[in-house]
């Protein structure tokens, strides 16, 4: 594909149901990176991994949140028994190398509605 | 295209004195401007914004940075380092091309805090 690419694109459930978002990240990108956007909120760091370890995940807001990613490809963000302040676009992004230098590109984000 | 110039990779300030953190950027449209800070082992945490709102924006940590259009700059100040601020800075500039939003990071500059 031409881009990184999410899945769903929206999602409405119910408080108290888990939901799993998936990520799809440029081929060969080594670096992907999972963002939370509240409403009107800048991008709010959650967990980043190069390759399939995560180095940093120090962003997880509870214990409630994880994420795994396979090899160099595919990542999936699970959160357990949603809560309403859940709801916000969980974003992902890949890069091609690791830190911060480069171009992040991002997916079109998972719209999360938690009723 | 895009792009983003940090000026400075290392800048070492004692601690208690003035920050300065300079940014340039070029932008095909109105752009998004951000200030992200990543601690050694962390992921990336957003410091502040520009959105095309008030020029001066100011964030987290005693951080601020003043958007200059003539200047096409945005650079990072602090009245007051801390040891604590020591940290690698990165400027960001984000478009929506093609349908994603492109996001690109400068090249980082390390913040050295003398005590």
């Amino acid at each position: 594909g031409a881009g990184v690419s999410q899945s769903p694109s929206n999602k409405v459930t119910e408080k108290g149901k888990d939901v799993e978002l998936r990520c799809d990240p440029i081929s060969g990108h080594t670096a992907l990176y999972w963002y939370r956007q509240r409403l009107g909120q800048g991008l709010e760091f959650l967990i980043y991994f190069q390759g399939n370890s995560a180095p940093d995940k120090s962003g997880l807001p509870s214990d409630r949140f994880s994420a795994e990613r396979t090899g160099e490809s595919v990542s999936t963000l699970t959160i357990q028994r949603t809560q309403q302040e859940d709801s916000a676009v969980y974003l992902c992004a890949s890069s091609q190398h690791g830190t911060g230098v480069g171009t992040q590109y991002f997916g079109p984000g998972t719209r999360l509605l938690v009723l | 295209a895009q792009s983003v110039t940090q000026l400075d990779s290392h800048v070492s300030v004692s601690e208690g004195t003035p920050v300065l953190l300079r940014c340039n950027y070029s932008s095909s449209y109105s752009p998004s401007l951000f200030w992200y800070v990543q601690h050694p082992n962390k992921g990336l945490q957003l410091l502040l914004k520009y959105t095309s709102a008030a020029t001066l924006v100011k964030g987290i940590n005693g951080f601020e940075a003043e958007f200059k259009k003539s200047e096409t700059s945005f650079h990072l100040t602090k009245p007051s380092a801390h040891m604590s601020d020591a940290a690698e800075y990165f400027c960001v500039v984000s478009e929506n091309s093609g349908g994603y939003q492109k996001v690109t990071f400068g090249t980082g500059t390390k913040l050295q805090v003398i005590p």
